[in-house]
């Protein structure tokens, strides 16, 4: 069964920093893999999607990358501000049964 | 285009009371997913739905919940009797056919609590 590991569970840095989250995935048998920002109290909102033939996606300040092989992604976020302040979740999309598997996610606090 | 809907966006309710939840996915998506999320854990998968069968409802816990999609467009997911352990973010969300370029799309969820 799919694995999503997500690594810190919490991270905080001072605005502007640029940082990076992480994500790893034990099956590499995926359709494609997806990065989610989560605001308390609300839904998931979708940041990139990177196919299985990719190996990155970019929007603005955030750049993800794919390496299937080795089961890891990274979200990039350049020039940290107050506002990307979230919990940032990847989720994976098996070939066998469709399923999305979930990471527990990173708590991002950006101090001003 | 418009977004997944689902209400209620709260629900508190007392144990083994009955609760339902409704979600209406994005026009044209064909696959529809119940989620679960507990505080500080990563959503898990309820049920799956392609158009109106069931594709994966294994941790779907069949003495109590139950969901249906009616003509392969909006669902409800239904708990009876409720426990405290049910005390979640039930999250609905969809996607086009399978594929690598079909994103899931989120609702806002229905933060239900149980006391």
């Amino acid at each position: 069964k799919q694995e999503v590991t997500q690594i810190p569970a919490a991270l905080s840095v001072p605005e502007g920093e640029n940082l990076v989250l992480n994500c790893s995935f034990t099956d590499s048998a995926i359709y494609n893999l997806q990065w989610f920002r989560q605001d308390p109290g609300k839904g998931l909102t979708s940041l990139l999607l990177i196919q299985s033939s990719q190996r990155e996606q970019t929007s603005g300040r955030l750049n993800a990358s794919l390496d299937k092989s080795s089961g890891r992604s990274t979200l990039y976020i350049a020039a940290s501000q107050p506002g990307d302040s979230a919990t940032y979740l990847c989720a994976v999309r098996q070939y066998t049964g469709n399923q999305f598997y979930f990471g527990t996610g990173t708590s991002l606090t950006v101090i001003p | 285009e418009a977004g997944v809907a689902q209400s209620p966006r709260y629900k508190i309710i007392e144990k083994r009371q009955s609760v339902a939840f409704w979600c209406n996915p994005i026009s044209g998506h064909a696959t529809l997913y119940w989620y679960q999320q507990i505080l500080g854990q990563g959503p898990k998968l309820l049920i799956q739905f392609q158009n109106n069968g069931v594709v994966d409802d294994s941790q779907l816990p069949k003495d109590r919940f139950s969901a249906e999609r009616l003509k392969g467009v909006d669902s409800t997911l239904k708990i009876q009797p409720a426990k405290l352990e049910d005390s979640a973010v039930y999250l609905c969300a969809s996607s086009l056919e399978p594929g690598q370029y079909s994103p899931l799309h989120f609702g806002n969820g229905t933060r239900l609590t149980v006391t």
